[in-house]
């Protein structure tokens, strides 16, 4: 079945260091995948997305990476900041109508 | 534009009562979705709407009721409260031609 998992349950980084958010997904056949960002007491919110005919895309200070041969995502946030600290769940779509989320991975920004 | 709406933001519940999560989008989205999301884990489906009138169980569906008789409210039901239903509920939508979701600000819920 789907599944969308993450290697690190929590990373720490230094301020104004690149921060990278790792993610596994077994479903070969999805095609979408969404990197959301979640502030304490606040619902999910979009970062960036990829299609799978893509293996990069980039945004303001990110930038997402899909090696679909190991079936990996990855979110890169250059120069991280004190308001990049959140939670970040990967989610993954098979042309359906639904996703499925990882478990995410709280990011610490130290000053 | 208000986006997605939820009440009430936190909830203690005894077991066995029940209570309706509201959810409004002021978007025209047709697709809706209530998640919960339970400590320290991600976002599990309970139910999902592609439309008015339209709704469909999702991973975790079991204690939960929904209906969809407008394009901008998803109630989610919950009929008989139990502890296992402590949790936070997100509700979602989005349009048909994008798969980015908008998300609410969540109710915390906590049954005793």
């Amino acid at each position: 079945g789907e599944s969308v998992g993450l290697h690190l349950p929590t990373l720490s980084v230094q301020e104004g260091d690149n921060s990278i958010i790792n993610c596994a997904y077994s479903n070969s056949a999805s095609d979408y995948f969404i990197w959301y960002k979640q502030e304490s007491g606040k619902g999910p919110q979009f970062i960036i997305d990829i299609r799978s005919n893509m293996d990069k895309r980039q945004g303001q200070r990110v930038t997402v990476l899909l090696n679909k041969t190991v079936k990996h995502l990855s979110l890169q946030i250059a120069a991280t900041q004190p308001g990049d600290s959140a939670v970040y769940f990967c989610a993954e779509n098979n042309y359906g109508q639904n996703f499925v989320f990882g478990p995410g991975t709280r990011l610490s920004v130290l000053p | 534009n208000a986006g997605v709406t939820q009440t009430p933001k936190f909830r203690i519940l005894k077991i066995g009562q029940s209570m309706t999560l509201q959810c409004a989008q002021d978007m025209n989205h047709n697709y809706m979705y209530w998640y919960r999301q339970d400590p320290g884990m991600g976002l599990k489906l309970i139910y999902y709407s592609v439309g008015a009138g339209i709704t469909d169980k999702g991973e975790v569906p079991n204690g939960y009721n929904v209906s969809r008789s407008t394009t901008e409210d998803f109630p989610l039901r919950l009929e008989l409260a139990a502890p296992s239903q402590t949790s936070v509920y997100f509700c979602a939508s989005r349009s048909g031609q994008q798969k980015e979701a908008f998300f609410g600000q969540g109710t915390r819920l906590t049954v005793v």
